[in-house]
């Protein structure tokens, strides 16, 4: 069975310092991977893709980048974060597009 | 680009009442639509997926319908308890392998006993 882990869980971070997000999906070889951010009570919104290692697309950028070093690893960073950067991040995977989404638990960030 | 509007934002149903959520959408030709529920802090849980070719879909608890030619979906809670008080989302996936779900901004539920 395939699995999806986020970390951290939840992070606390200053206006200015770096960010680095990951994701990992066991048990599924080349996944289309995807980063969500949701703003506190707020919709989620799609940030990048990944269709394959070393290729990621971006959607909406919000000042952070995302990079697929591993074909099971999605990362997503910035060197700079803003306040605005607070909320809940979501990592996606699914089998080809058009197939099912199953999400991450999740990485809750504020940034003060 | 396709558009999803979620309504009601804000929905408070007695137990035991029907509770229906729509979504509606501008590009006739989306194929694939979620509904997708989400406890406090925590992730986004599948209810169902549809597609395009089915109008009427049931799950445990809970019927979708999706009407095509008013670019319309909704999710109608039958009997609800105090349990289905999260909040809701819809999705939209346009065609043509874009690998973007739309989400509605979502329909937090509260089910008074």
């Amino acid at each position: 069975a395939q699995t999806i882990h986020q970390w951290p869980v939840a992070e606390i971070k200053a206006v200015g310092s770096p960010l680095s997000l990951g994701c990992t999906i066991k048990g599924k070889s080349s996944p289309n991977l995807y980063w969500y951010w949701q703003a506190t009570g707020g919709t989620l919104q799609q940030l990048f893709y990944s269709i394959t290692v070393g290729q990621v697309e971006s959607v909406v950028q919000l000042n952070l980048s995302a990079s697929r070093p591993k074909d099971d690893q999605f990362i997503l960073s910035t060197e700079k974060l803003l306040l605005s950067h607070s909320g809940f991040y979501l990592c996606a995977w699914s089998r080809t597009a058009n197939s099912d989404y199953t999400f991450g638990s999740g990485t809750r960030l504020l940034v003060i | 680009g396709e558009q999803v509007e979620q309504r009601p934002p804000h929905l408070s149903v007695r137990e035991g009442d029907s509770a229906v959520i729509t979504c509606t959408y501008t590009d006739p030709n989306s194929y694939y639509f979620f509904w997708y529920k989400q406890e406090p802090g925590a992730s986004l849980q599948l209810l169902m997926k549809v597609f395009s070719s089915t109008e009427i879909n049931e799950g445990q608890g809970f019927t979708v319908l999706l009407n095509k030619k008013d670019k319309r979906l909704s999710l109608n809670l039958t009997a609800a308890h105090p349990g289905d008080s999260v909040a809701y989302f819809c999705a939209v996936e346009p065609t043509g392998n874009t690998r973007k779900l739309i989400f509605g901004l979502g329909t937090t539920l509260q089910v008074q006993p």
